[in-house]
């Protein structure tokens, strides 16, 4: 079975500190998995995924099949950060979501 | 670019009768579309997988014969939720592929947020 779990609901961190959303999945299969943002009344949108290795807006995220893990990282936060994040996991041929993190960014 | 629109954004309805939502990819074409249920303050769950030209696969749970999708074309996807209920009231999200493996990116929709009196 596929399960992406997202511990915390919500972080709180100030402007310019490290930013760190964790993910840990399971998956008995090589999984994909994947960062999506959703800020404030708009969509859900990619923001980055573990096979492009890249960095989007700053934050990055490393998959780690030892640990099961994908946390996403940013080493100095902005305010226009603040959105609901969410990990998903591709096995067969579906996505499935966390429970989604509520990251807030205070001046 | 990949630009997936949703019609109704809202709509209220009463118990009992049914609600379509019209889920478009406004340009390129998507072989495969998704559908999601969001409760409040929770996560998306997959509903059902729509390939065009074909019947859909719905999820464990999810009713067939309540939930009834339609993908007739490679820009549009329908969902009708037949004799609705209070307990359907939910947040109804839509998702894009352009690829029928979906292993490429799945552009989401705005959502249409549907009440049941």
């Amino acid at each position: 079975a596929q399960r992406v779990t997202q511990p915390e609901k919500l972080l709180s961190v100030f402007k310019g500190a490290p930013v760190e959303l964790k993910c840990n999945y399971s998956y008995s299969g090589s999984p994909e998995l994947f960062w999506y943002v959703q800020y404030s009344r708009q969509r859900l949108q990619l923001l980055l995924r573990h096979i492009s290795r890249e960095s989007i807006k700053g934050f990055t995220a490393d998959l780690n099949k030892g640990e099961t893990s994908f946390h996403l990282k940013k080493p100095f936060a902005q305010e226009e950060d603040s959105a609901m994040y969410y990990c998903a996991l591709k096995g067969a041929q579906k996505l499935v979501f966390g429970q989604g993190t509520r990251l807030t960014i205070n001046p | 670019g990949a630009v997936v629109s949703q019609h109704p954004s809202w709509v209220i309805c009463k118990s009992g009768t049914s609600v379509k939502i019209e889920c478009r990819s406004l340009d390129f074409q998507a072989t495969t579309m998704f559908w999601y249920r969001q409760f409040p303050k929770q996560s998306l769950m997959l509903m059902a997988t729509s390939n065009e030209g074909s019947k859909a696969t719905y999820e464990q749970g999810v009713e067939k014969d309540k939930f009834l999708i339609n993908h007739a074309s490679l820009t549009l996807s329908t969902l009708t939720v037949t004799s609705a209920h209070p307990e359907d009231s939910s947040f109804y999200i839509c998702s894009a592929s352009t690829t029928a493996s979906s292993t490429d990116t799945q552009y989401f929709g705005p959502g249409t947020r549907l009440t049941v009196l």
